[in-house]
């Protein structure tokens, strides 16, 4: 099974500012089958980005994604209070595995 | 617009038995795979049970195979989960999801808003 670990636990930052989330697999994620997903308070999953730096529809471009093999990154550029949530990586390449979240603070 | 509904959720006693449907709308059924992920209270995602387009194919996290079953009704458009011999660890939010579409491999494009299932006496 692969194992996603992502860091940091919690980020409190202000908007405007840049956020920039890690998740690092146990083992090479092959072809880049990595999403991110951001879940807000009491609602469902929405998924961000897939391939690893492909946005999903809808999704504004200050959200990018980048990585590979082994570590993969989420960038927020001019974080907006709406990105309050706690973000999820996910390997697809070998069953489906979710890493334990980055909690994302903005105010 | 996609949506996903989920349903069946509730109370139910440690070594019962209930079944989750998910009534998905706005695209055509019979061509996506869906999957069930879930979250305990207060913790991470993690997935629980896939199936393909015709139902002939599922596959299951180790924690659940010999328990939980799932399937779907393509005439009636509807994605179940069958869950057997609960236990107090099995009390979470499930999500229906349903894959993207393509060759490779595939990401969970859209999720349901979740049905909390809480397995105590």
């Amino acid at each position: 099974e692969i194992v996603l670990t992502q860091s940091p636990g919690t980020l409190s930052l202000s908007p405007g500012e840049r956020a920039t989330l890690s998740c690092r697999a146990s083992q090479s994620v092959s072809i880049s089958y990595l999403a991110w997903y951001q879940q807000k308070s009491g609602q469902a999953p929405r998924l961000l980005i897939y391939g690893p730096s492909t946005r999903a529809t809808g999704i504004p471009d200050r959200f990018s994604g980048s990585g590979y093999e082994t570590d993969f990154t989420l960038t927020i550029s001019r974080l907006e209070p709406e990105d309050s949530a706690v973000y999820y990586c996910q390997q697809y390449a070998n069953s489906w595995t979710f890493g334990q979240g980055t909690k994302v603070e903005v105010k | 617009e996609v949506q996903l509904v989920e349903s069946g959720g509730g109370l139910v006693q440690p070594g019962g038995s209930l079944r989750l449907s998910c009534a998905p709308s706005g695209f055509t059924f019979t061509t996506y795979w869906f999957h069930w992920v879930r979250q305990a209270p207060g913790k991470g995602l993690v997935w629980v049970s896939r199936v393909n387009g015709d139902g002939s194919d599922t596959w299951y996290a180790d924690f659940v195979k010999g328990r939980f079953t799932i399937s779907r009704d393509n005439a009636e458009s509807t994605l179940y989960l069958q869950m057997n011999s609960l236990r107090a660890e099995d009390t979470a939010v499930y999500y229906c999801v349903r894959e993207s579409y393509g060759t490779g491999r595939r990401y969970f494009e859209y999720w349901g808003q979740g049905t909390l299932v809480t397995v105590s006496s």
